[in-house]
């Protein structure tokens, strides 16, 4: 079965660095999101992304988040200047489409510990 | 704001019981409603996907119900097994293109 594969699974990183995470969706989807999930709390919406552009965003992706599809097969979320409270898992993910039949395919995540 | 509430926020059974597992919703403009199974410090992986037309889907020993107009899904977990312990999430689909999560039920099947 086809998978959304995260990398690293784990990043430690010391606050004020800069971090990407990286991201390979299934081949055939198009649609491309960030989540993320602070420890003890709720699955949280990031970004969406569609065509090469954010088709929408939450109120946590402010100006130090970024989100790039470099190639045809790589998505990535970076974080510019890290603080702790962003110590979380993050998810990326993937659909096919965006109607009622489509639903999302979860990579494994990347824990981000920032010290 | 789509709020998803699931209850019970934890449930333990002895192996064998059936498992029910709630999510309640504030919107009814949904797509679709996706239930996840998630292990300690793992991904979400997909158990079922009900549209919004559905009234219900089956998988296996798991079936999941929507009722739209109210706001309410469940998750049936037939002769539940030690295997089956997790937390299960329920995020549901609005309007727009992003999912908004409950917090999860974690659920412990005891041999």
């Amino acid at each position: 079965e086809p998978e959304v594969t995260q990398t690293p699974s784990h990043q430690v990183t010391q606050m004020g660095q800069e971090v990407i995470l990286r991201c390979v969706p299934i081949s055939n989807h198009l649609y491309f999101y960030w989540y993320r999930q602070i420890l003890g709390q709720k699955v949280e919406f990031l970004v969406s992304f569609y065509n090469n552009e954010i088709s929408e965003k939450s109120e946590i992706f402010d100006d130090q988040f970024s989100v790039e599809r470099p190639d045809g097969s790589n998505f990535t979320l970076k974080i510019r200047s890290t603080k702790l409270e962003d110590s979380a898992m993050y998810f990326c993910a993937s659909s096919a489409g965006a109607g009622p039949l489509y639903g999302y395919t979860f990579g494994s995540g990347t824990r981000l510990t920032v010290v | 704001k789509q709020e998803v509430t699931q209850i019970p926020a934890a449930l333990s059974v002895p192996e064998g019981e059936n498992l029910v597992l709630n999510c309640s919703f504030t919107d009814s403009a949904i797509y679709n409603l996706q239930w996840f199974r998630q292990d300690p410090g793992k991904g979400l992986t997909s158990l079922l996907l009900i549209q919004s037309s559905q009234r219900e889907q089956t998988s296996g020993r798991l079936n999941a119900s929507l009722d739209k107009s109210s706001g309410r899904s469940t998750l049936y977990i037939a002769a539940s097994q030690p295997g089956d312990s997790a937390t299960y999430l329920c995020a549901v689909r609005s309007s727009d293109y992003k999912l908004s999560f409950g917090a999860g039920t974690t659920v412990t099947v005891r041999a």
